[in-house]
């Protein structure tokens, strides 16, 4: 069983719906949990950062973390073609990203379709 | 205020020749992290350099090796290239024991 899974997609949505993605994990260590966009043949961007169990909101993006399935989404409101990318989930330990890296989905493809 | 850098942004060699990819932080940050994206197999961590020391690696063989300068730029090595070793190299830099990472556009290696 891989560390954290990702559906690899593609998600294919109309512009303005709602998107949902998921990942879920096994290691019970993991407690900071990240969300990256990557655009075709960019480096990964920091879209969502989150702690422990909860929501974070920042603009039309949601995070939602539930530890106790250990499960985690990102939801973005009002979707955009420019929404179109790899959204990738990473998380890791409580000694912090630098002592073991952090581990990755292996990433999304969402299509906006205008 | 400028994001984390790489250079160069291709890279193409032959099997067995050494590759060497560089990588600036944000500045203020010490924490400089290599990261390895080859196709199908999604991003995994390679190096963790702090205060110009490794202080980490990944599941990755001896021959993947780097340095940290007193300026906290970083240097990676890939001695002996393999053709599996194609793939897009990714730097990140944090903040000392701050987990958010933020990434460069990365260095794409191709081995021949």
């Amino acid at each position: 069983q891989k560390e954290v899974e990702q559906d690899p997609g593609p998600l294919s949505v109309p512009e303005g719906a709602i998107v949902s993605l998921n990942c879920t994990y096994s290691n019970s260590a993991f407690q900071y949990f990240m969300w990256y966009r990557q655009y075709s043949r960019k480096g990964p961007e920091l879209l969502m950062y989150t702690y422990s169990s909860g929501n974070k909101e920042d603009g039309r993006f949601t995070a939602q973390v539930d530890k106790s399935s250990k499960y985690i989404s990102l939801f973005i409101r009002d979707s955009q073609p420019s929404d179109s990318a790899t959204y990738l989930c990473a998380m890791s330990g409580i000694t912090g990203g630098g002592a073991d890296g952090l581990t990755f989905g292996k990433g999304t493809h969402l299509i906006i379709q205008p | 205020e400028a994001g984390v850098t790489q250079s160069p942004t291709h890279l193409i060699k032959t099997r067995g020749q050494q590759a060497t990819l560089r990588c600036s932080p944000i500045s203020g940050h010490t924490s400089v992290y290599w990261y390895q994206q080859a196709l199908g197999l999604g991003l995994q961590f390679l190096l963790w350099y702090d205060e110009g020391e490794e202080r980490n690696r990944g599941n990755f063989p001896p021959r993947f090796s780097g340095r940290q300068f007193p300026n906290y730029s970083s240097e990676l090595n890939v001695n002996a290239l393999e053709l599996e070793d194609s793939a897009l190299y990714l730097c990140a830099s944090s903040l000392y024991s701050h987990n958010e990472q933020f990434f460069g556009p990365g260095t794409r290696l191709t081995v021949l």
